[in-house]
C-alpha cells in the first residue's frame, strides 16, 4: 500500500507572495491533518480534515488555511508568507474507523527568502 | 493549554546499552500516545503507541509505559543499534471525533558502535 504523498518535496517562496501545498492520504483513509516543523517551536498541529470538513484547528494566523477534495486529498496554502513560515510542513493520514494510528508523508521543506 | 513536556533533549548510548525516553503530559483527558522515529530528510514514523487503558505495550526491542496518575509515559529501547540513531517523538491526544496531536519538543538519540 502507497503510503503519504506530498507535492512538492522542496519550495523556495519570496515574503509576501502565497503557497499550496498538496497530499495524498493513504488509500482508504479519510482523515487528513496537516502539522508544522520548525528547529524552535517543533511539530506543532495546523488543522485537521475529515470528509471535506476542517474539524480542528491550531493555533496559527487566518493566513494559514486548507481544504478537502473528495478524494480525500487535501491542501493547505500560506498567503502573504513570512520569513517565519519557513518550516517543514508535514501531512499524515488517519483510517480512524479502524484505529488512531497517524501516518505522516515525507514533508514539504518550504524556504521563505 | 495542552502541553507534553520530554526528556532528555539528547542521549547518547553505547551500542547495545538500553536507552529511556520521558514524557509527561498536561491534559488528563488525553488518552492515546504514540511515539514517532523521525530520521534525517524523513517524516515522522510511528514507531509504537498505548491506550490510556493499557500500563505497557511492547514490541520487540520497544516498549512504552503509561502511568495515568502521574501523567507520565515513557519510551524504552533494548539492545540499541546504530541503525535507532534519530530524533524520537513522544505525543498525545484525546480520541474524539477530531484528531489533534501533541508533541513533546523531541530527543535525538545518538548509538555509538
Amino acid at each position: 500500500k502507497a503510503g503519504v504523498t506530498q507535492t512538492p518535496r522542496y519550495l523556495i517562496k519570496t515574503r509576501g507572495q502565497q503557497v499550496t501545498l498538496s497530499c495524498s492520504p493513504i488509500s482508504g483513509h479519510r482523515s487528513v491533518s496537516w502539522y508544522q516543523q520548525t528547529p524552535g517551536q517543533g511539530l506543532q498541529f495546523l488543522f485537521e480534515y475529515f470528509s471535506e470538513t476542517q474539524r480542528n484547528k491550531g493555533n496559527f494566523p487566518g493566513r494559514f488555511s486548507g481544504r478537502q477534495f473528495s478524494n480525500s486529498r487535501s491542501e493547505m496554502n500560506v498567503s502573504t508568507l513570512e520569513l517565519g513560515d519557513s518550516a517543514l510542513y508535514l501531512c499524515a493520514s488517519a483510517n480512524l474507523d479502524r484505529s488512531h494510528e497517524q501516518y505522516f508523508g515525507p514533508g514539504t521543506r518550504l524556504t521563505v527568502t | 493549554g495542552e502541553n507534553v513536556e520530554q526528556h532528555p533533549s539528547t542521549l547518547s548510548v553505547q551500542e547495545g546499552d538500553s536507552a529511556v525516553i520521558k514524557c509527561t503530559y498536561s491534559d488528563s483527558a488525553s488518552n492515546y500516545f504514540p511515539w514517532y522515529k523521525q530520521e534525517l530528510g524523513k517524516g515522522p514514523q510511528l514507531i509504537i503507541d498505548i491506550r490510556s487503558n493499557v500500563g505497557e505495550k511492547k514490541d520487540q526491542r520497544i516498549a512504552v509505559t503509561l502511568n495515568k496518575t502521574a501523567k507520565h509515559f515513557s519510551l524504552h529501547i533494548t539492545e540499541t543499534q546504530p541503525e535507532d540513531s534519530a530524533v524520537y517523538f513522544c505525543a498525545a491526544t484525546l480520541m474524539d471525533s477530531s484528531y489533534k496531536l501533541i508533541f513533546g519538543s523531541g530527543t535525538r538519540l545518538l548509538v555509538r558502535p
